[in-house]
């Protein structure tokens, strides 16, 4: 049991490029999640996908576009990057049932933007 | 909109001692969730405790405690007979009942001095 799973850990782009992080969950959950993380700033939310075939935008979403491609799979591209998207991204999931819901997170992906 | 707010950016504590983390946030609503997360040097998040806003008991999970004030909107982290593995950011979340995303605190980072 694998749990969450991104790829790739670390990763840099010259501006201007475009990547897309991969994110997959094997334990049947409803939702998924991205958030970033800079340094002072916590988590924030870009976009998440509250069941599959729905996908909704969070605190920072521009810059980003996600794609729920099955239950188990929520990919989040970056078509054009800039330096200001340098940072840590998590990819979560959780059962969606709410309450006392708890979100497993995965491993984080850095990615440098030069 | 939902705000969490953690007004200790750093603390430090000595081994075998306790230390308490401040979190308040702020809401309109009646019933909520609201988690703290630890995030280690690995860069894993761990979910640590957690707490439903209408049960009054405060929360615990063996050497850490919640002192959560619903009035007040405070949700504080006690943590017993602190060891140096629990070195870490821990960030304070905050979810509405049903299946929304957290928002979190930009969290306090805690050193465990031998």
């Amino acid at each position: 049991n694998a749990g969450v799973t991104q790829t790739p850990k670390f990763q840099v782009l010259k501006t201007g490029q475009s990547m897309t992080l991969q994110c997959a969950q094997d334990m049947n959950h409803n939702s998924m999640y991205w958030y970033r993380q800079d340094p002072g700033m916590g988590l924030r939310l870009i976009y998440y996908s509250a069941s599959e075939g729905t996908t909704d935008k969070g605190e920072v979403p521009n810059g980003y576009n996600v794609s729920r491609l099955n239950k188990r799979e929520f990919s989040l591209r970056l078509e054009s990057a800039a330096p200001s998207q340098t940072s840590v991204y998590f990819c979560a999931s959780s059962t969606g049932t709410g309450g006392l819901d708890e979100q497993f997170f995965g491993p984080g992906t850095r990615l440098t933007v030069l | 909109a939902q705000t969490v707010t953690q007004s200790q950016p750093e603390m430090s504590v000595q081994e075998a001692e306790t230390v308490t983390l401040s979190c308040t946030y702020d809401t309109s609503e009646n019933n909520y969730y609201l988690f703290w997360y630890k995030q280690p040097p690995s860069r894993q998040m761990i979910l640590v405790i957690r707490q439903e806003a209408y049960k009054q008991q405060n929360a615990t999970e063996n050497r850490f405690s919640v002192n959560f004030q619903k009035a007040a909107k405070s949700f504080s982290l006690k943590i017993s007979d602190s060891q140096l593995g629990d070195t870490a950011m821990y960030f304070c979340a905050f979810m509405f009942s049903g299946n929304t995303p957290l928002v979190f605190g930009k969290g306090t980072r805690l050193s465990v001095i031998a």
